[in-house]
């Protein structure tokens, strides 16, 4: 199944931790592809947060993990700050759609 | 500084046509295969298309046989020609490097993103 699904929203108080999933099946994550996670904060281009799974670009803060086991992937946001506040996409390659994004989560610091 | 830089947006009717361009600087353009992306307003993220470094093209299903993704390295600029355009292709659009991870082929992610340039579509 060509599709990513993710949470629509979850949401944390400042120094919480939060957990985002990702879900796919067989022709992307299952296949074997990887899992890159992206930032958008209100009104700004995405940015990437986490690649290969588990690893974070330059300059991305070590509050944040990246996760995936089977044809699932996990983002955890730890030490919650309201900063963090933004959309959080994940993507991977599928066999039938090429590049796939889930549909995004909103999180909110409370 | 490495960045890449969308423009050629506006408002457009329906049937109507735009050719969208992404310029690139602060690094060798010509090395690295690059990606169109939309986002509807309110909206989550879409592929629409990709050119490889030898200039081979992939579409989504949705803009096939209506854009066409080409480069120019010696200008280090993308391109997106937009033709028929309909309602539901109104969008911000954004470029983006590609980059492949590890061995797998098609592993494909995206480090540097553009502002992008929002198309309107309406009569």
């Amino acid at each position: 199944q060509s599709v990513l699904t993710q949470p629509p929203s979850v949401s944390g108080a400042p120094g919480q931790r939060v957990t985002i999933s990702c879900t796919g099946g067989s022709s992307n994550i299952g296949a074997g592809y990887d899992v890159h996670w992206y930032q958008q904060l209100p009104g700004t281009a995405p940015k990437l947060l986490i690649y290969g799974n588990t690893n974070r670009p330059s300059g991305v803060p070590d509050r944040f993990f990246g996760s995936k086991s089977g044809t699932s992937a996990s983002l955890a946001i730890t030490g919650l700050q309201a900063e963090d506040e933004a959309d959080y996409y994940c993507q991977s390659y599928d066999n039938n759609v090429s590049a796939l994004f889930g549909g995004g989560t909103k999180l909110t610091v409370l | 500084e490495v960045q890449v830089l969308e423009s050629g947006g506006g408002l457009v009717q329906p049937g109507g046509s735009l050719r969208l361009s992404c310029a690139a600087s602060g690094f060798t353009f010509s090395s690295y295969a690059m990606t169109w992306f939309r986002q509807a307003p309110g909206k989550g993220l879409e592929w629409v298309s990709t050119i490889d470094i030898g200039g081979g093209p992939y579409y989504a299903d949705s803009v096939k046989g209506r854009f066409t993704i080409s480069r120019d390295n010696s200008q280090n600029t993308l391109y997106l020609q937009v033709n028929s355009l309909r309602a539901g292709d109104t969008a911000v659009y954004y470029c983006a490097r590609l980059l492949n991870w590890g061995s797998t082929p098609y592993n494909w992610y995206f480090d540097l993103w553009g502002r992008g340039t929002l198309v309107t579509v309406s009569s």
